[in-house]
């Protein structure tokens, strides 16, 4: 079974609008969660990373959040814009360095 | 600074065949991977290696090999290709162990592969 889960698999969403991805993760012990953006036809570029003590940050519209008790993050994309269309997906690192990548969300904005 | 190349971009095998991918880097990184990623399922290591002379096994390994002869460059080899290995591989290095914010994977644009 997979140690990390997003949701949902894909969305549509209006340029303009914001959105939410989920990431919900049972490895351990945790070290470390990164977001990816991957661009179709690309490998994944990082946008941010939180550790155990960190709730949320921030990288331009996009905003993660981190609550390590219930192991889940979310991305938060505000505003969004065309060139926001790709993959973004959920990695989790644990305390010796070995990542767990999630499926990732397909995301499709609309003109 | 290319950062991560891959070599092919794409490549079309028939079963029994065999190739090799070429992975390089100009960032001085110790550490490098092999991942291939399939539709619905997360990245999956293959090999990855802590440093020149040294290769260990991933999550799948079986069926591939790799080598590290030099510090900038990782080869993943496939002796007898299976359509099983129909996948986009995926290049990445990093300054260390993905324990911190300072050892960031990056990744390469990818090798699409189809074994027919």
């Amino acid at each position: 079974k997979n140690q990390v889960e997003q949701s949902p698999q894909s969305l549509i969403i209006l340029e303009g609008k914001n959105c939410t991805l989920q990431c919900n993760y049972t490895v351990s012990p945790f070290s470390n969660l990164r977001w990816y953006k991957q661009d179709t036809g690309r490998g994944p570029v990082s946008l941010t990373i939180m550790t155990f003590s960190e709730n949320t940050k921030s990288n331009g519209r996009y905003t993660a959040t981190l609550d390590a008790d219930t192991k889940q993050s979310s991305l938060h994309i505000t505003a969004s814009q065309l060139s926001d269309s790709a993959s973004y997906i959920c990695v989790v690192s644990d305390s010796w360095g070995k990542l767990q990548f999630g499926a990732g969300t397909q995301v499709v904005v609309t003109p | 600074n290319a950062g991560v190349t891959q070599t092919p971009k794409f490549r079309v095998l028939k079963t029994g065949q065999s190739m090799t991918l070429l992975c390089a880097q100009d960032m001085n990184h110790e550490y490098m991977y092999w991942y291939r990623q399939d539709p619905g399922m997360g990245l999956r290591l293959i090999h990855y290696s802590v440093g020149e002379g040294t290769t260990a096994k991933g999550e799948v390994p079986d069926g591939y090999n790799v080598s590290r002869l030099k510090k900038q460059n990782f080869l993943l080899g496939l002796e007898s290709a299976a359509p099983s290995q129909t996948s986009v591989y995926f290049c990445a290095s990093s300054y260390g162990a993905s324990g911190g914010e300072s050892y960031e994977q990056y990744f390469g644009p990818g090798t699409r592969l189809t074994v027919t």
